[in-house]
C-alpha cells in the first residue's frame, strides 16, 4: 500500500538559515502529495499540496516539489524564522478509493533566535 | 465557516469513566476523521466515515472505544471505561474531497485520565 517516510527529527536551524525536510513515498499511481503543519498546542493545518507529479506546491515561502523520479516531495524554506517552528507531516492519500491520508511520523523543527 | 469545532478544548476524569469527545466538521465536507496523537505512537487514525457511514475502524484500539456519526454535522467519539494509557490528544478532521483538497483539522481535544 502507499507509505510514507520523512526524515527523523529534531531539526534545529538558526532563523534565517535555509530548511529541507526530507520526505519520499511509495504509491500506486500518481495520488496528490501533502504537507501538514502543526503548531504547540494546536491541530495540524494544510501548509501546501500538489496534485500532480512536477507540480511545485508553495505557501508562506514555503515550497515542495512533486518528483515522480526520485519519488519525493522535499519540503524547502529558503530562510526560516523563529515563528516557523512546529512538527511538519508529510502526507499522501491511502490506497485505493479508501478516503484516508497517509501521514509520516513527523519532523520537529526548532528555529533559534 | 468556523472550522471543524471539537469540544471539549480539554478533559480530565478518572479511569473507569466514561468519556465523550464531539465534533462538528465543516459544512459541505462528506468525509470525517477521528485521530489520536500521543509522543510514543504519533498520530493515528481511529476510525474514519465517509457520507455519515463508517468506512474503517481498524485502527479503534479495542471495544472500549465506539464513534458515531448521527448526521452530516456532528460525531462524537466515546471511551468507556478511560484508563490512563488513553490520555493523548484527540483529533477530528473533515474533507470534502481527500484526494485534491485535504483535510481540515480541529484543534483537538486533550484527554488525561488519572
Amino acid at each position: 500500500g502507499n507509505s510514507v517516510t520523512q526524515m527523523e527529527g529534531p531539526v534545529t536551524l538558526s532563523e534565517e538559515a535555509f530548511l529541507t525536510i526530507n520526505c519520499t513515498y511509495t504509491a500506486t499511481g500518481y495520488p496528490s502529495l501533502f504537507w501538514y503543519v502543526q503548531y504547540p498546542g494546536e491541530g495540524l493545518q494544510l501548509l501546501l499540496k500538489a496534485t500532480k507529479a512536477d507540480d511545485k506546491g508553495s505557501n508562506k515561502g514555503f515550497e515542495a516539489t512533486y518528483r515522480k523520479e526520485t519519488t519525493s516531495f522535499h519540503l524547502e524554506k529558503g530562510s526560516v524564522q523563529v515563528s516557523d517552528s512546529a512538527v511538519y507531516f508529510c502526507a499522501l492519500p491511502g490506497s485505493g478509493n479508501t478516503g484516508k491520508l497517509i501521514f509520516g511520523q513527523g519532523t520537529t523543527l526548532q528555529v533559534k533566535p | 465557516d468556523a472550522g471543524v469545532i471539537q469540544s471539549p478544548r480539554h478533559e480530565v476524569t478518572e479511569m473507569g469513566q466514561e468519556v465523550t469527545l464531539r465534533c462538528k466538521p465543516i459544512s459541505g465536507h462528506n468525509s470525517l476523521f477521528w485521530y489520536r496523537q500521543t509522543m510514543m505512537r504519533g498520530l493515528e487514525l481511529l476510525i474514519y466515515f465517509n457520507n455519515n457511514v463508517p468506512i474503517d475502524d481498524s485502527g479503534m484500539p479495542e471495544d472500549r472505544f465506539s464513534a458515531k456519526m448521527p448526521n452530516a454535522s456532528f460525531s462524537t467519539l466515546k471511551i468507556q471505561p478511560s484508563e490512563p494509557r488513553d490520555s493523548a490528544v484527540y483529533f477530528c478532521a473533515s474533507s470534502q474531497d481527500r484526494k485534491t483538497y485535504g483535510y481540515t483539522f480541529g484543534s483537538g481535544t486533550r484527554l488525561t485520565v488519572v
